[in-house]
């Protein structure tokens, strides 16, 4: 149980356009879902978080009109990185939280994309 | 602030041999506390936590942590270490927001 997804798991997109990165939650319903980048050899770094029905909170230094969250239902979540640079190629991690499941703080990760920008 | 701190960026033990991976934190209230592992080019899986109660924590694959508070610490630990445990380490924990505060994390490389 407990399963999160995320499509897809690597992508190569062109300098200027637009990609778009779904996270769901399989056999549970996820009131909030997180998004996080890796850059190599690092470790997480918490870009968002996003409630159901609400408009996302992005950490200090996270350009929200780059990185578009949305979270329309409880079971999907998906972060569009727009006009994309070369400086955007990351890993991307989603993860997701279930109050009730097992606690309100432990958070169910994804497989992480890959985001290549050339 | 809260914050993790995983002093060894790197460790490399033979296999069979015996591991512990430290993790210090700084939170003012009873922490909540993971140790998650990733495998390259995946995402995290998580190995143990620690909410309350007994100090010493089993989690899968094998691995054991013990919360000490006196020293904030919530060290991971192996008896025996197999090749396929070669992976990094990252140790979290939740804030008073919900959110994971994670450590630098420590990557392990294990010689046959």
């Amino acid at each position: 149980g407990a399963v999160v997804s995320q499509h897809p798991s690597w992508v190569i997109c062109k300098s200027g356009t637009s990609v778009k990165i779904e996270c769901r939650s399989l056999d549970f319903q996820a009131t909030t879902m997180f998004w996080y980048r890796q850059f190599p050899k690092q470790s997480l770094m918490l870009m968002a978080t996003s409630n159901e029905g609400s408009k996302a909170t992005y950490e200090q230094g996270v350009e929200k009109d780059k990185f578009l969250i949305n979270h329309a239902s409880l079971t999907l979540s998906t972060l569009t990185v727009t006009s994309a640079h070369p400086e955007d190629s990351s890993f991307y991690i989603c993860s997701a939280s279930a109050p009730g499941r097992s606690s309100s703080y432990e958070q169910y990760f994804g497989p992480g994309t890959r985001l290549t920008v050339t | 602030a809260q914050s993790v701190t995983q002093p060894d960026i790197h460790i490399t033990v033979s296999e069979g041999a015996s591991l512990e991976l430290r993790c210090n934190y700084s939170y003012g209230a009873t922490p909540y506390l993971f140790w998650y592992v990733q495998s390259p080019g995946q995402g995290l899986q998580l190995l143990l936590k620690y909410f309350s109660g007994d100090t010493l924590v089993q989690g899968i694959k094998g691995f054991e942590a013990e919360f000490k508070r006196s020293q904030s610490s919530f060290n991971l630990r192996k008896p025996s270490v197999h090749w396929s445990d070669a992976a990094e380490y990252f140790c979290a924990v939740a804030s008073n927001t919900d959110k994971l505060i994670f450590g630098t994390g420590t990557r392990l490389q294990v010689f046959p």
